[in-house]
């Protein structure tokens, strides 16, 4: 079974700083992928960032990037220039690259951009 | 693109009555759409797996006779809570992969928030 783990229930940040949100999974399988959601007020869900497990190159999309080391299956996101509007939950997700494409999401890490 | 939509948004119904939300993927066709639960301050709980032309794949735990998954169409899946009680009231949210694109993440639509009384 698939398990995703993120430690920190909530964070805040300053505004302009820089926060990394922590992520961590269990799984058996060798190809996978991970991903970070965004859910803010609105409970609209939004895709952040993927990574694909067979890639060694960490994903980076503006602002965001993240940190992936496979063999401590580790996950985390790093948040640059951190604005307002990043304010939201945060989940790490896990989908398996064959069978079920279904995701295994994280608890969540609640962030606040402090103006 | 790959835009996925609910309806309703929000729904309030008696106990003991039904309730049915759609879940469309409007610029792509989606094979598989996936219904989630989540509860306030939560994490998405997977129900189930729908799969178009095929019964759904419910998870562990889910009652397949209360949550009723139609996946008629390879744009639309409902989702009918049957014979609603106050425990169902809950945030529920479905999600679509495009089976044409070579990434693999999952598009979610905006929700519906359902209140039993």
């Amino acid at each position: 079974a698939q398990t995703v783990t993120q430690s920190q229930p909530e964070m805040s940040v300053q505004e302009a700083e820089t926060v990394t949100l922590s992520c961590t999974y269990d799984t058996s399988e060798n190809n996978y992928y991970l991903f970070w959601y965004k859910q803010p007020p609105s409970r609209q869900m939004i895709l952040v960032i993927r990574q694909e497990a067979y890639k060694q190159q960490n994903a980076t999309e503006n602002r965001f990037s993240v940190n992936f080391q496979k063999a401590a299956k580790s996950f985390s996101l790093k948040i640059s220039d951190s604005q307002l509007g990043d304010t939201a939950m945060y989940f790490c997700a896990f989908m398996k690259a064959t069978g079920a494409n279904n995701l295994f999401f994280g608890t969540g890490t609640r962030l606040t951009v402090i103006p | 693109g790959a835009v996925v939509s609910q309806h309703p948004s929000r729904v309030i119904c008696k106990s003991g009555t039904s309730v049915k939300i759609e879940c469309r993927s409007l610029d792509f066709q989606a094979t598989t759409m996936f219904w989630y639960r989540q509860f306030p301050k939560q994490s998405l709980m997977l129900m189930a797996t729908s799969n178009e032309g095929s019964k759904a794949t419910y998870e562990q735990g889910v009652e397949k006779d209360k949550f009723l998954i139609n996946h008629a169409s390879l744009t639309l899946s409902t989702l009918t809570v049957t014979s609603a009680h106050p425990e169902d009231s809950s945030f529920y949210i479905c999600s679509a992969r495009d089976p044409t694109r070579v990434t693999y993440e999952q598009y979610f639509g905006p929700g519906t928030r359902l209140t039993v009384t």
